[in-house]
């Protein structure tokens, strides 16, 4: 059974750096096909994709257009993990940050607990 | 963008009723539909994908159905553990996936 495993901080200030970790387990993050993305929920609920890295013999990276210029998806294939950065953070991007795998027909099949980011100072 | 917008955005059933969940896309999206399970403090869970096909392990009180921009969710026999908030996600824009806004089914 694939599982994903986040962690962070929970509160970053504003103008800071929002980084977050995604452990997995089950599967590998360099299995060819495989995808991760970063999707977050607002406080109001909407959830919004952020970013996907994709594996097909090489690695493929996609941002959303609101966080391309402040975001970044990187891999560690020897750690098995992803990581979200996200810079120049401010109070909007305070939300549930959940890290999920892409799955058949496009779909999300597992997904992290989730984090809760709040950016306060 | 592809805007999906579920139908109703709040529902109140009682346990055995048979409830049914709308989702519609701003443009076709057919099979690319999936829709999800949300509990409070808990992970989204897949509940069916490709519009109609349920996602292993889930209880065959799920079904999915529609084509082209309308798709729905149908609970047969509504037990108490399905209350919870019920989206869905377009991925034929893919990697630009978009969700609904969410249905929260209630106890009545």
């Amino acid at each position: 059974q694939v599982q994903l495993q986040q962690s962070g901080p929970g509160l970053v200030r504003p103008s800071q750096t929002l980084s977050l970790t995604c452990a997995i387990f089950g599967d590998r993050v360099s299995r060819d096909s495989a995808a991760w993305n970063w999707i977050r929920q607002s406080p109001s609920g909407g959830l919004e994709w952020l970013a996907r890295a994709n594996y097909r013999s090489k690695w493929y990276y996609d941002y959303a257009v609101s966080v391309q210029s402040r975001m970044t998806i990187n891999t560690d294939t020897r750690r098995n993990q992803f990581t979200l950065q996200l810079n120049s953070v401010t109070p909007e991007d305070t939300a549930v940050y959940y890290c999920v795998r892409g799955g058949v027909s496009g779909s999300s099949d597992v997904w992290g607990q989730g984090t809760l980011v709040t950016v306060s100072s | 963008d592809i805007q999906m917008t579920q139908s109703p955005s709040s529902l109140s059933a009682s346990v055995g009723d048979r409830v049914t969940i709308t989702c519609r896309a701003s443009q076709t999206i057919s099979p690319y539909l999936s829709w999800y399970q949300h509990k409070p403090g808990k992970a989204p869970k897949l509940l069916i994908y490709g519009a109609s096909t349920l996602q292993s392990g889930v209880p065959s009180r799920f079904s999915g159905s529609g084509s082209g921009t309308e798709f729905t969710l149908t609970i047969s026999s509504l037990q108490p553990e399905d209350f919870a908030t019920y989206f869905c996600q377009q991925s034929i824009d893919s990697p630009r996936i978009t969700f609904g806004q969410g249905t929260r089914l209630e106890i009545k």
